[in-house]
């Protein structure tokens, strides 16, 4: 049974600060894996998918990779903002269709 | 295009009332499914359907039912609430292009159970 695990639980960063958030997952027989913006009381929000056969994927200030073999993947935010804090969390798709969760990473980006 | 539409936003029930959360998408997906997200537990899959008919259980399905007789929509049916049901419950659906299987997800349905 696949497992997604997310570290750190909580951060906290000052603004302009470059980030990191890990994911990992213990079975590498994935489709792809996603990662998704929470904000207090919200749905989620698509960030980023990355297919199995790609190594990283990259929007505007958040490039993800992946790395199928050690069972990692990391969300690398540059230049942090306040608007930035929120959730994150990372899925796997294990067959196309349901997901996978990890517990999320909580961001908070003070001014 | 509305995307992922889940109806209500809110709802409060007393237990053992029965009630459907609606899910309704316009993007001709042929994926979709039902999660809970609980503190501490994250997001658990409660059902998913590969399409028009077809139906299977998740993670978390026990109290629930779920049918999908189109494509568009796929309530979920709690058939005798219970305090421990009260959560935030989210639905998805996404496209299958291969291995390209992105995930679109509804704004959430906050029940609490009493």
């Amino acid at each position: 049974k696949q497992e997604v695990t997310q570290i750190p639980a909580a951060l906290s960063v000052p603004e302009g600060e470059n980030l990191v958030l890990n994911c990992s997952f213990t079975d590498s027989a994935i489709y792809n894996l996603q990662w998704f913006r929470q904000d207090p009381g919200k749905g989620l929000t698509s960030l980023l998918l990355i297919q199995s056969s790609q190594r990283e994927q990259t929007s505007g200030r958040l490039n993800a990779s992946l790395d199928k073999s050690s069972g990692r993947s990391t969300l690398y935010i540059a230049a942090s903002q306040p608007g930035d804090s929120a959730t994150y969390l990372c899925a796997s798709n294990q067959a196309g269709t349901a997901l996978i969760f990890g517990k999320g990473t909580t961001l908070s980006v003070s001014s | 295009n509305a995307g992922v539409t889940q109806t209500p936003k809110f709802q409060v029930l007393k237990t053992g009332q029965s009630m459907t959360l609606q899910c309704a998408q316009d993007m001709n997906h042929e994926y979709m499914s039902w999660y809970r997200q609980d503190p501490g537990m994250g997001l658990r899959l409660i059902h998913y359907s590969v399409g028009a008919g077809i139906t299977d259980q998740g993670e978390v399905p026990n109290g629930y039912n779920v049918s999908r007789s189109t494509t568009e929509d796929f309530p979920l049916r709690l058939l005798s609430a219970a305090p421990s049901q009260t959560s935030v419950y989210f639905c998805a659906s996404s496209y299958s292009r291969g291995l390209l299987t992105e995930a679109f997800f509804g704004q959430g349905t906050r029940l609490t159970v009493v």
